[in-house]
């Protein structure tokens, strides 16, 4: 089984701040297949990047993620009030398809 | 636009059975893979299980493996989940998850239903 550890655990920025979340596998990924989720309080989760680096559809360009092998980064250049929510890192190369533990985007 | 809405969940005893469905609109079903995903009260997302459209691929996580069985109704566009002996640890929100379209890996999920709630408990 790949484990994914995120971290920071937590993250308390200001709006208009740069995040930089990061996410390590335990063995590498294979064409980087690592995909970041958001999950917003009550709501469910939506997919934001793929392949390490692929914006899903709709997702707006302050959200990029960047990486390969074993460590992963999702940054959001200026955040904006929605953007605080809970984020998951996610592999996909094989089954059990794991999570990171999440980081928790919070306003400071 | 794709709609997944989850129903069946609710109170269980430990050892009981539930069956949880995934009723799926807006893509083409049948030649959609179709992922269970759970979330325990305050805590992270877990990978439940995968069905591939024409149901010869089918993978579960090692937490569930011999308890329950996903399955499909491709003429109904209709996932399921029964769970039997069913543990208080299973207790979660159930979401069933798409496979995004063009990828080759099941486990890559793009859309997501609202999920339901299965509690276990005496």
């Amino acid at each position: 089984e790949i484990v994914l550890t995120q971290s920071p655990v937590t993250l308390s920025l200001s709006p208009g701040e740069r995040a930089t979340l990061s996410c390590r596998a335990s063995q590498g990924l294979s064409r980087n297949y690592l995909a970041w989720h958001q999950q917003k309080p009550g709501q469910t989760p939506r997919l934001l990047i793929y392949g390490s680096s692929i914006r899903a559809t709709g997702i707006p360009d302050r959200f990029s993620g960047s990486g390969s092998g074993t460590d992963f980064t999702l940054t959001i250049s200026r955040l904006e009030p929605e953007d605080f929510a809970v984020y998951y890192c996610q592999q996909y190369v094989s089954s059990p398809y794991t999570f990171g533990q999440g980081t928790k985007l919070e306003i400071k | 636009e794709v709609h997944l809405v989850e129903s069946g969940g609710g109170l269980a005893q430990p050892g009981g059975s539930l069956r949880l469905s995934c009723a799926a609109s807006g893509f083409i079903f049948s030649g959609c893979a179709m992922n269970w995903v759970r979330q325990a009260p305050g805590k992270g997302l877990e990978w439940v299980s995968v069905i591939s459209g024409n149901t010869f691929d089918i993978k579960y996580a090692d937490s569930v493996r011999g308890r329950f069985s996903i399955s499909r109704d491709n003429s109904k566009n209709t996932l399921y989940l029964q769970m039997n002996s069913l543990r208080a640890e299973d207790s979660a929100v159930y979401y069933c998850a798409k496979k995004r379209d063009g990828s080759d890996s099941m486990g890559l999920f793009d859309s997501w239903g609202q999920g339901v709630l299965v509690t276990v408990s005496s």
